[in-house]
């Protein structure tokens, strides 16, 4: 079965803190990884597509990186309205979440 | 702007049967391609349904056979037919739209559906 895994799978940190969350994939999936946020108000957001695309409206403290197997999601400056529930996704498979919160 | 507002969730017993609806506005579901997916209590993100613009539809293994999808173009509604519902059922279930990149880019605030006697 293909299988993303996400890590960590919480993570504690200051505004304005680098917030790094990675994702990989049991086979090759050349680009096709997306990133979205959930706000605690069950508000789900897409914010990268194509592993590195920042979707239109978003912040552009966001960035996605990574190819083939293993890709990342950068916050580079956390502000408090980042708090919630991230996850990697490929076609019909989610990652495990990482829960962000602040300090 | 798009907007996809879910309803018709609630409390129903096991073996029972619940359509939850998704309306949309903003766009057109009739040439959009569309899915379902469901959060449990505590859980991560699970895909249920697509339907593409075509009408051609898909299902997870876990509700093959029990769940339908569906669109009424003259409401521009989607809906999610939900038979012999069991306990591990109980979710949020999101309407999303899906787009040619294997993105879902639009999703809805979510119903809840708890299957419980």
């Amino acid at each position: 079965d293909f299988q993303m895994t996400q890590s960590p799978s919480s993570l504690s940190a200051s505004v304005g803190d680098r917030v790094t969350i990675t994702c990989k994939a049991s086979h090759d999936i050349s680009n096709h990884l997306n990133w979205y946020q959930q706000t605690p108000g069950r508000v789900t957001n897409l914010l990268i597509y194509d592993a590195t695309k920042l979707e239109t409206g978003v912040p552009s403290r966001f960035s996605g990186s990574g190819s083939v197997s293993d890709f990342t999601l950068t916050i580079s400056s956390l502000q408090p309205e980042d708090i919630g529930t991230y996850y990697c996704q490929l076609y019909g498979t989610f990652g495990g979440g990482t829960k962000v919160e602040i300090k | 702007e798009v907007q996809l507002v879910e309803s018709g969730g609630g409390l129903i017993q096991p073996g029972g049967s619940l359509r939850v609806s998704c309306g949309a506005s903003g766009f057109n579901v009739s040439n959009t391609d569309m899915s379902w997916l469901r959060q449990a209590p505590g859980k991560g993100l699970e895909w249920v349904s697509f339907i593409y613009r075509d009408g051609s539809t898909y299902y997870a293994d876990s509700v093959v056979g029990r769940f339908t999808i569906s669109r009424a173009n003259s409401r521009n509604t989607l809906y999610l037919q939900m038979n012999t519902l069991r306990a591990e059922d109980t979710a949020v279930y999101y309407c999303a739209t899906w787009r040619g990149s294997a993105a879902f880019d639009s999703w809805g605030q979510g119903t809840l559906v708890t299957v419980s006697s």
